[in-house]
């Protein structure tokens, strides 16, 4: 079957940085998105890896590695709005989407 | 109004009632998609619309009815649900349902108890 998995919750402190993790076994690889979730509003596009290696954008950074099927989102200087949810998301080869089931992402003064 | 938008953020129901909930995009975008969300669990496809014409059904229960009168305006019509059905119900669009790179843009959801 196709999984998607990262951790459930994370913890880290105002102006650090945070690495969350997604590891996917898929059928086939389109392109690995994601996305973040503040509590009660829409999922927004934070970014999308279809070869390996990273990139970023501003203080946000997504890496990839398809023969690993693995990813990670690394966040810098925390700030507060920086609390939500994180949603991975992997495309297979039939260009579905296979989602993680989140990591809430708690960020503390 | 930009973006995408739904209607209504928040709706209780018996297990007999009837209701709908509505999704309008101005994106100009082709495909729309009805998501579930449910506490911990990863998103579930529901429903595709693409240029009005419905793609997947990704075996829904039919108390959930999708309509697609416009490439602007989605539908979810609910009936006869059960209390596993409450979750957030999520809408979103993108420029098409094909093979591109298909960025979501979503809705914020309408957050459905069903008692």
């Amino acid at each position: 079957g196709q999984n998607i998995d990262q951790p459930t919750e994370m913890t880290a402190t105002e102006g650090a940085i945070v690495q969350i993790n997604c590891t996917y076994q898929t059928s086939g690889f389109n392109g690995l998105f994601w996305y973040q979730q503040h509590a009660g509003e829409a999922p927004t596009f934070l970014s999308y890896n279809v070869l390996d290696g990273l990139e970023e954008k501003g203080r946000f950074s997504s890496f990839l590695s398809r023969s690993k099927g693995y990813s990670y989102l690394l966040l810098k200087e925390l700030q507060m709005k920086d609390s939500a949810s994180y949603l991975c998301a992997v495309r297979d080869s039939n260009y579905q989407l296979i989602w993680g089931a989140g990591t809430k992402l708690i960020i503390k003064p | 109004e930009t973006g995408v938008t739904q209607t209504p953020r928040h709706l209780v129901m018996g297990m007999t009632n009837k209701k709908s909930l509505k999704c309008e995009q101005h994106l100009g975008h082709n495909a729309m998609y009805w998501y579930k969300q449910s506490a911990k669990k990863p998103l579930e496809l529901m429903f595709v619309y693409n240029f009005k014409e419905q793609t997947e059904n990704n075996s829904v229960p039919s108390r959930f009815s999708p309509e697609c009168p416009n490439s602007s305006h989605l539908f979810l019509h609910l009936h006869t649900l059960q209390p596993e059905d409450s979750a957030l119900y999520l809408c979103a669009s993108s420029q098409d349902g094909g093979a591109g790179a298909n960025v979501l843009t979503f809705g914020a959801g309408s957050r459905l108890t069903v008692l």
